[in-house]
């Protein structure tokens, strides 16, 4: 399967626990992408990563977010103290490129905060 | 975040109909990009289109990059059951982030 690769599927936590989720791009693709998407919403951008390098971090990225990419293959998303209100999809692509790419999406992470 | 404005919001339409759906935005972008979603799972692209007039198929879909840059539209046309689920519109703002629309939620029936 060449395509993006995201683990686990469905995460299931106590308010307050560290949640940790995978990414696997595409193998060509430089460039990574993490999302967020709320029930009836469509995705919003978080973060993204160049190679290595995460060049922009979105406002609804808090300071309880990080995200690595340490050898510019795969990616992860840490989220500390889990909120309610940190639930939903968590959304990896990828792209080839600099700029204006098309973006490839994984199944997503579906998080849910209890 | 911003987001761009699809309309109309859902459509419930009889199987073999077309379907025309469009997403507006108010500043100008780079690119615009057509998107299916099935519920649980991640958006699937559809079309992309990079100029600004530019009409592109793909199959039974046909989509359009406005000429003002703000808005494109996406047809699909005799519709079939397998065409369920959520179109989203996204488009490459200045700062090079793919913004997403709304979302138009199509059912079909047969």
């Amino acid at each position: 399967d060449t395509g993006v690769s995201q683990n686990p599927r469905h995460k299931i936590t106590k308010r307050g626990q560290n949640v940790t989720f995978r990414c696997d791009p595409i193998s060509e693709h430089n460039r990574l992408y993490w999302y967020r998407q709320t029930l009836g919403q469509g995705p919003e951008f978080l973060t993204y990563f160049q190679n290595e390098a995460q060049l922009e971090k979105s406002r609804l990225l808090s300071d309880r977010f990080s995200a690595e990419r340490p050898k510019g293959s795969f990616s992860t998303l840490e989220i500390q103290r889990t909120e309610q209100g940190d639930s939903a999809m968590y959304l990896c692509a990828s792209s080839y490129g600099t700029r204006n790419e098309k973006l490839f999406f994984g199944s997503g992470t579906q998080l849910s905060v209890l | 975040g911003q987001q761009l404005n699809q309309s109309p919001q859902s459509m419930f339409i009889q199987e073999g109909e077309d379907v025309s759906m469009n997403c507006t935005s108010s500043s100008i972008f780079n690119t615009w990009l057509w998107y299916k979603q099935d519920p649980g799972e991640g958006p699937v692209l559809l079309i992309a289109l990079y100029k600004a007039g530019e009409l592109t198929s793909n199959g039974r879909l046909t989509a359009q990059f406005g000429i003002t840059r703000k808005d494109s539209f996406l047809n699909i046309s005799a519709s079939i059951p397998s065409d369920v689920g959520i179109y989203f519109c996204a488009g490459h703002d200045n700062t090079d982030k793919l913004i997403f629309g709304t979302g138009t939620r199509l059912q079909v029936f047969p």
